[in-house]
């Protein structure tokens, strides 16, 4: 059964700060690796994808890593702003499916 | 270029009655999909079309939920009766056909359904 598992469930940091979140996936056959941040009440809008063959993708202060071998993925956030405060879903796609992760709720403080 | 777009916002029904919730997708996009999410998870997907056929509705409770895409552009996404356990965002999202630009979903605002 394919499976995606993030870490942690929340974070608090402040303002300026960098963080990074985790996932670990299990999805065969994989396609890709993709992360999306979404806003509360808003639907979720794509941040980086990966294939098995690209290590990192970043996408301005966002920088996702991928290790195919140990099917890990981060998304490392740089110099964090209020406006990061959201949900960050990790996606594992097979050839014509989607698994998704429970996402990581973000909250960046003043 | 316009997102996709969705149907109501907000919707408060109670138990056993019915709803309806409708999606435009981006111009010119082949493939449309529902997808479910319940509070502190993530998307689960319902139904996906490839222009007017279905291509996985695996997922999708058949017994309530029914999905159609006339014409290939616009859907719509029907429970009845509805159940408490039915209380989710709706999200629709649209994707272009073929090619390393189908990877890429685009999701509309949700429907947030509120069963009581």
């Amino acid at each position: 059964k394919n499976q995606v598992e993030q870490s942690p469930q929340s974070l608090i940091i402040l303002e300026g700060k960098n963080c990074t979140l985790q996932c670990n996936y299990t999805v065969s056959p994989f396609s890709n690796l993709r992360w999306y941040k979404q806003d509360t009440g808003r639907g979720p809008v794509s941040l980086t994808i990966m294939t098995f063959s690209e290590n990192t993708k970043s996408n301005g202060r966002y920088t996702a890593t991928l290790d195919a071998d140990t099917k890990q993925s981060s998304l490392h956030i740089t110099a964090s702003q209020l406006s990061d405060s959201a949900s960050y879903i990790c996606v594992g796609s097979g050839y014509s499916t989607l698994t998704f992760g429970k996402g990581t709720m973000l909250l960046v403080s003043p | 270029e316009a997102g996709v777009a969705q149907s109501p916002r907000y919707k408060i029904i109670e138990k056993r009655q019915s709803v309806a919730f409708w999606c435009n997708p981006i111009s010119g996009h082949a493939t449309l999909y529902w997808y479910q999410q319940i509070l502190g998870q993530g998307p689960k997907l319902l139904i996906q079309f490839q222009n007017n056929g279905v291509v996985d509705d695996s997922q999708l409770p058949k017994d309530r939920f029914s999905a159609e895409r006339l014409k290939g552009v616009d859907s719509t996404l029907k429970i009845q009766p509805a159940k408490l356990e039915d209380s989710a965002v709706y999200l629709c999202a649209s994707s272009p056909f073929g090619g390393k630009s189908s990877y890429e979903q685009y999701f509309g605002p949700g429907t947030r359904l509120t069963v009581t």
